[in-house]
């Protein structure tokens, strides 16, 4: 099992710019999230969605899109890059109604924007 | 993270005991979560607790709730260099999908 999955590790984009950040996970899990983490701020929730097809805003979704079209495949999209946008991106994933069970976290992508 | 605040960094020696605070605000909170994040990678569950329970131990582990101020913290025993970290505390709030992080604490242990 390679668990949660996120790909690249690693961009540097232009300001203007646009790309997607690809999510995948193996565990059949029905909720899956991107979080952005900042020095001094933690985690905070970009998008969220509860299962194929739908998606949700979090706390912080200005400047990015999202799309669950398949069950295991959570894509975050940024269509014209900020620096603001500078950030480590973490997708999580967990179970539907176990809410003892924890968020199962990918190693992150690290994103700069120049 | 929105409602869930963490003191920054916290510095100890190694062999020493570390206590990691966290206050939350949302009364409903079910479950409380500490995670730990290695250089490199991402969150990892240490421990839970139910918000019914007083406290939970595991291992070098002890989580401590404190519902009436509101006050989680986890205390990790004989503390060696492996646990430099930054632990995050967590509240997922009853009947909904959301998961509140804070803001982490950078923990340093001191040979």
């Amino acid at each position: 099992n390679a668990g949660v999955t996120q790909t690249p590790k690693f961009r540097v984009l232009k300001t203007g710019q646009s790309m997607t950040l690809l999510c995948a996970q193996d565990m059949n899990h029905e909720y899956m999230y991107w979080y952005r983490q900042d020095p001094g701020m933690g985690l905070r929730l970009i998008h969220y969605s509860v299962g194929e097809g739908t998606t949700a805003k979090g706390e912080v979704p200005d400047g990015y899109n999202v799309s669950r079209l398949k069950k295991q495949n959570f894509l975050l999209g940024l269509e014209s890059a900020a620096p603001s946008q500078t950030s480590v991106y973490f997708c999580a994933s967990y179970p539907r109604r176990t809410f003892n069970s924890p968020l199962h976290f990918g190693n992150g992508t690290r994103l700069t924007v120049t | 993270g929105e409602d869930v605040e963490q003191s920054l960094f916290l510095s100890v020696r190694e062999g020493d005991s570390s206590v990691i605070n966290c206050t939350y605000t949302d009364s409903s909170s079910t479950y409380l979560y500490w995670y730990k994040q290695e250089p490199g990678a991402g969150l990892q569950l240490l421990t839970y607790i139910f918000s019914n329970m007083d406290m939970k131990q595991d291992q070098r582990l002890t989580v401590l709730l404190n519902k009436k101020d509101k006050h989680l913290s986890l205390r990790i025993a004989d503390t060696q260099t492996g646990d430099s970290a930054i632990y995050f505390c967590a509240e997922s709030r009853g009947g909904t999908y959301k998961y509140i992080f804070g803001t982490g604490t950078r923990l340093k242990v001191l040979a």
